[in-house]
């Protein structure tokens, strides 16, 4: 069965504090991981995609890598607007199209 | 342009009840998928579909819970009977054709909260 942990399950941070988000899985053969955002009150926001390990994604503060079994969301320099969920996903090759989701880890950054 | 949507915004219904929440995909998206999300959990793969079929109905609970999309485009998510432990957010995503070979990001809309009193 496919299973993907998310630790720490919350984060406070200063702003200006980096910090890493973690994400461990396990998959029978993955296909594809990826990193979503959520705000209270509102659907998960597509962030990444990663494909295979040591593959690297940037967007503005976030930094999304990939290793055999864990993924990390870097955050450099946060500022209070990225206080949200983040969520991640795995697909496994023999799982469709199906997302698995971890339970998410809620950061909250502080002025 | 226009993302995924989904209405009602919210739902309260009373036990027993009958209730159908509506999503309405991304133009030219050919797959559709809903998920349901407990309050601090991560979203539940409930069903998905490409074009008007059900490809994968695994996540499905029980028989209480129905999903058509008749012209492959907009999608209802019926449920009969409803219970409290139904109660949660039901989101809806779209993305471009299924492909078995290929990864296709899945976009999510703003989800329905329902509420089973």
């Amino acid at each position: 069965e496919d299973q993907v942990t998310q630790s720490p399950e919350a984060l406070r941070l200063q702003e200006g504090e980096s910090s890493s988000l973690n994400c461990s899985y396990t998959v029978s053969g993955l296909r594809g991981l990826f990193w979503y955002r959520q705000d209270p009150g509102k659907g998960p926001e597509f962030l990444f995609t990663l494909y295979s390990a040591g593959e690297e994604k940037e967007k503005e503060r976030l930094k999304a890598t990939l290793t055999k079994k864990e993924s990390f969301l870097h955050i450099t320099a946060p500022k209070p607007e990225d206080s949200a969920t983040y969520l991640c996903a795995v697909q496994a090759n023999n799982a469709g199209n199906m997302l698995t989701f971890g339970g998410g880890t809620r950061l909250m950054v502080k002025p | 342009g226009a993302g995924v949507s989904q209405t009602p915004s919210n739902k309260v219904t009373e036990k027993g009840k009958y209730v159908e929440l509506r999503c309405d995909p991304i133009s030219g998206h050919t797959a559709l998928y809903w998920y349901r999300q407990s309050l601090g959990q991560g979203p539940e793969f409930l069903i998905y579909f490409q074009g008007t079929g059900a490809a994968d109905d695994s996540g499905l609970p029980n028989d209480r819970f129905f999903a058509v999309r008749p012209e492959g485009s907009v999608s209802t998510l019926k449920i009969q009977r409803t219970e409290r432990g139904d109660s949660a957010v039901y989101l809806c995503a779209s993305s471009l054709a299924y492909d078995a070979a290929g990864i296709y990001e899945q976009y999510f809309g703003p989800g329905t909260r329902l509420t089973v009193t």
